[in-house]
């Protein structure tokens, strides 16, 4: 089956520590995405890619890092510098190069910091 | 000023009804938009596209985009108990780095028998 497959789907860590989650697709698409949710808020954009060795911050990219080694894989480390990392992390991706191509999204990881 | 803007509601239509969302936006060159249908604890899934001008229906959705007041909406007709959920508005801009896909903040809409 063709789809974005975020893991794991919840993720408990302690406070001070680096996680990283897992973001792979395979639909072929270029680009890819980073967003947070918190309660009852919209999704805000941390990290972006066009493609591969390529990516650009978005509005809230503090205390994230990304990587694109392989066109179908996106993983976000939220570091030990983001303050406030407990949320609802999507990744989603599109086919890009065109501003006229449309996202699909993961099923998204659970991160809570106790 | 942000740059996706939706009133938050809850806006609460009863059943059968037609529900009206709408959405501004910012930034002039904003070329596509899209609208995504999320419900409580789960992902965004999207539900209309529309790129120029005018409206553009598929089944019971009908998304409106007007570039020159930086508007765009969504209706949907005959709304039942299972459109309950919150919908966000979302606007992609071409920049220099890619596609930058950014987000409102959404609005609840409740279905009422």
């Amino acid at each position: 089956d063709g789809g974005i497959t975020q893991s794991p789907k919840y993720l408990f860590r302690k406070e001070g520590q680096n996680v990283t989650l897992s973001c792979e697709q395979n639909l072929n698409h270029d680009a890819m995405y980073w967003y947070r949710q918190d309660p009852g808020q919209g999704l805000r954009l941390i990290y972006y890619s066009q493609i591969v060795n390529d990516f650009q911050k978005g509005d809230i990219a503090e205390g994230y890092s990304v990587s694109r080694e392989k066109k179908e894989s996106f993983p976000l480390t939220v570091t030990s510098a983001q303050k406030n990392p407990t949320a609802f992390y999507l990744c989603a991706s599109s086919q890009g190069f065109t501003v006229n191509t449309e996202a699909f999204f993961g099923q998204g990881t659970r991160l809570t910091v106790v | 000023q942000k740059e996706v803007e939706q009133n938050s509601g809850p806006l609460s239509v009863p059943e059968g009804a037609i529900a009206s969302l709408n959405c501004t936006y910012s930034d002039r060159v904003s070329q596509s938009f899209f609208w995504y249908r999320q419900y409580s604890g789960k992902s965004p899934e999207l539900i209309m596209s529309i790129y120029s001008n005018g409206d553009k229906e598929d089944g019971r959705f009908t998304a409106q985009l007007n570039k020159a007041s930086q508007y765009v909406s969504l209706l949907i007709r005959d709304s039942q108990p299972s459109d309950s959920a919150t919908y966000l508005c979302a606007v992609n801009i071409l920049t220099g780095g890619g596609n930058k896909l950014t987000f409102g903040t959404g609005t609840q809409l409740k279905v009422e028998l």
